[in-house]
């Protein structure tokens, strides 16, 4: 399993990054995937999620309206489209894979990360 | 949201020692709970699922525990590879939140 982030940078207070996430070695289209984003020095905050066909999607209240989730099943991408950035975006931004319970109901934790994107929002 | 806190926040041990963290939600998760390590520069590792489920891999001397509020990541005998931050996080509503890491260092 290996998720590769793309796409960052700095980038101007109000501008937008897209970054992206190239996903191998299991069958992306299977698994519901999720960004997560770390500020320099501090704990880590769940950012987003969608689900395997993208029909279902849930964003932390922080990004909400600013941030869109989405993924390409036949490029085995995910993307994060990321709108109005602040100087409080900078962070990095990882990528991680969805563990759910045998039935697909429940989510149980993020088994696979990405090694990362690093975003500064800056003047 | 379902806010996570941890105790402590950090910690000094030694080699050897017995290790327990402490995560506490701010209302019930039922066991939808994980737990991470995470080295400085790295991203980080899934050690627990479940509330008390091994992931594959993850050497037996890291245990998980609780449900409802408490819950606790036990490390039996602190290896020099253990030394990192841990974080919680819980499944069981939106938003998936964390916990704020409980940094375990060397004594």
């Amino acid at each position: 399993v290996q998720l590769v982030e793309s796409g960052g940078g700095l980038v101007k207070p109000g501008g937008s990054l897209r970054l992206s996430c190239a996903a191998s070695g299991f069958f992306f289209s299977d698994y519901y995937m999720s960004w997560i984003r770390q500020a320099p020095g501090k704990g880590l905050e769940w950012l987003s999620y969608i689900s395997s066909s993208g029909s279902s999607i849930h964003y932390a209240d922080s990004v909400k309206g600013r941030f869109t989730i989405s993924r390409d099943n036949a490029k085995n991408s995910l993307y994060v489209q990321m709108n109005s950035l602040r100087a409080e975006d900078t962070a990095v931004y990882y990528c991680a894979r969805c563990r759910l319970d045998s039935r697909g109901w429940y989510h149980l934790g993020l088994d696979y990360w990405g090694q990362g994107a690093l975003v500064t929002v800056s003047s | 949201a379902i806010q996570l806190t941890q105790s402590p926040s950090s910690l000094s041990a030694s080699v050897g020692d017995r290790v327990t963290i402490t995560c506490r939600a701010s209302q019930g998760i039922n066991s939808a709970l994980a737990w991470y390590q995470q080295k400085p520069g790295k991203a980080p590792k899934f050690l627990i699922y479940d509330a008390s489920s091994l992931e594959g891999g993850v050497p037996s001397r890291f245990s998980g525990s609780g449900s409802g509020t408490d819950f606790t990541l036990t490390i039996s005998s602190l290896q020099p590879e253990d030394f990192a931050t841990y974080y919680c996080q819980q499944f069981n509503t939106y938003p998936h939140t964390f916990g704020p890491g409980t940094k375990v260092g060397i004594k």
